[in-house]
């Protein structure tokens, strides 16, 4: 009975490489995030999705694409993959745009050697 | 531009102790405060929130301060516990906006 969960927990994978992490909430949000945490624990928003239209997609590398087939899913599709990517990944949702408070996964590390 | 900076950016404090960290916004318009806790390999989680019609919010061992004036904003731990070592986030949105984190604070608490 997670709230949000988000898998795989990890990945290792070569540069250039095509990855995927899948993002679901059974708290009947309306609206769901990803974020980045680098390794500096900064956390950035990358996208919003409020009823599946997607609210904000902050200057991210069009190399990401976010896709939320039905509003209890989010899904983060990475293609050729760089050094750079490697970062945990949050997925957050919320009940209603700019409530303030985040349900967050526990997180996709990624690491791209 | 960071709107919300974060201050320290690590604290160790000993059992006991009281823990505080600060956060300062630029943007007048935000309207909501929440600190989020965030343990290793864990998300973030919201651990007490704050609006600006009030100066105080107290939850058990947590208080946050708010001076609208300044534009800042502050976490208070009182009696810390080992089991507070966390990364503490502060946050602040408006109603049109979703949340602008500050950097984070590293906390460690001394058995």
């Amino acid at each position: 009975d997670t709230a949000v969960s988000q898998t795989p927990k990890y990945l290792v994978t070569q540069m250039g490489n095509d990855k995927s992490i899948k993002c679901e909430q059974n708290l009947g949000h309306d609206t769901m995030y990803w974020y980045k945490q680098d390794s500096k624990k900064f956390l950035k928003i990358m996208f919003s999705y409020n009823n599946k239209e997607l609210i904000i997609n902050e200057t991210v590398p069009n190399r990401f694409s976010p896709k939320s087939p039905d509003k209890a899913h989010l899904n983060l599709h990475i293609n050729s993959l760089e050094l750079g990517d490697s970062a945990v990944y949050f997925c957050a949702s919320s009940q209603e745009w700019s409530t303030g408070e985040l349900f967050f996964g526990e997180g996709s590390r990624l690491t791209v050697l | 531009q960071q709107q919300v900076k974060q201050s320290p950016q690590s604290l160790i404090v000993q059992k006991g102790g009281i823990s505080i960290i600060n956060c300062a916004y630029e943007n007048t318009a935000f309207d909501y405060f929440p600190w989020y806790q965030q343990f290793p390999g864990k998300g973030p989680a919201l651990l007490i929130a704050i609006r600006p019609d009030v100066s105080e919010k107290k939850e058990g061992r947590f208080t946050i301060s708010f001076n609208k004036s300044a534009k800042q904003f502050s976490l208070h731990i009182m009696d810390s516990q080992p089991g507070d070592s966390a990364t503490y986030f502060c946050a602040a949105s408006n109603g049109y906006s979703t949340l602008t984190f500050g950097k984070g604070t590293m906390l460690l608490v001394s058995p």
